[in-house]
């Protein structure tokens, strides 16, 4: 389908190691965002991108997270020595433009780091 | 601060009644409200928004009211299924700020 794809869909890290999670969006959406969601909890708001510009990265928990979008398409949300507590869901979702509303998830990479 | 609550975590009902799911904010004025759904191992998926100005939206099985004086939203899918069973999360958005802000969700059982 057109919707908006994740990889890798799981990944299993060491702490202390590098991850990085792809997000590709619906082809022409303008808004991207990358949401963290921990077991039985809503999801948490991360950064936000419209096209290659990181508008807000308010949400991002340490200096150890790094997101870019440099060509306002494909999105990689990068963690840096990862900890236990990073262990969630991150979902990324995308809009067609900048003032619509309603986003489109994908179906999330699920981290576990031992 | 900011916090969303959503009335139970479960909620367990039999099929073809009315399941009510109940969104409550403190301390936000939202532009707008949203109701997803979220099945297991999956992202959420959009049902519906309302806005501040509304008062009701319906779609086929689904209604959602939204009351800016009581800082709550109702969600309502009549005549349920068990292919309803799902979590139902509400989101909050505000005009400037393009991000949603999340309740923890409700898990709805519907009982053949």
């Amino acid at each position: 389908g057109a919707g908006v794809s994740q990889s890798p869909r799981y990944k299993v890290a060491k702490r202390g190691q590098d991850v990085a999670l792809r997000c590709d969006p619906i082809s022409g959406h303008v808004s991207l965002f990358w949401y963290q969601q921990a077991l039985g909890q809503g999801p948490e708001f991360l950064t936000y991108f419209q096209n290659e510009a990181q508008l807000d990265k308010s949400g991002l928990p340490s200096d150890r997270f790094f997101a870019e979008r440099p060509e306002g398409s494909v999105s990689t949300l990068k963690i840096q020595r990862t900890q236990q507590e990073d262990s969630a869901v991150y979902l990324c979702a995308s809009s067609l433009e900048a003032a619509q509303e309603t986003q489109y998830f994908g179906p999330g990479t699920r981290l576990l780091v031992l | 601060s900011q916090k969303i609550e959503q009335n139970s975590e479960a909620l367990n009902i039999q099929e073809g009644k009315t399941a009510t799911l109940t969104c409550n904010y403190t301390n936000y004025s939202p532009a707008y409200l949203q109701w997803y759904r979220q099945d297991p191992g999956r992202g959420p998926v959009f049902l519906l928004l309302i806005r501040e100005n509304e008062k009701e939206k319906r779609k086929e099985r689904l209604k959602v009211t939204f009351d800016t004086t009581l800082k709550q939203s109702l969600f309502h899918i009549t005549a349920s299924q068990p292919a309803d069973s799902a979590t139902y999360l509400c989101a909050l958005g505000s005009g400037s700020a393009r991000q949603l802000t999340f309740g923890s969700g409700t898990q709805l059982t519907v009982l053949p």
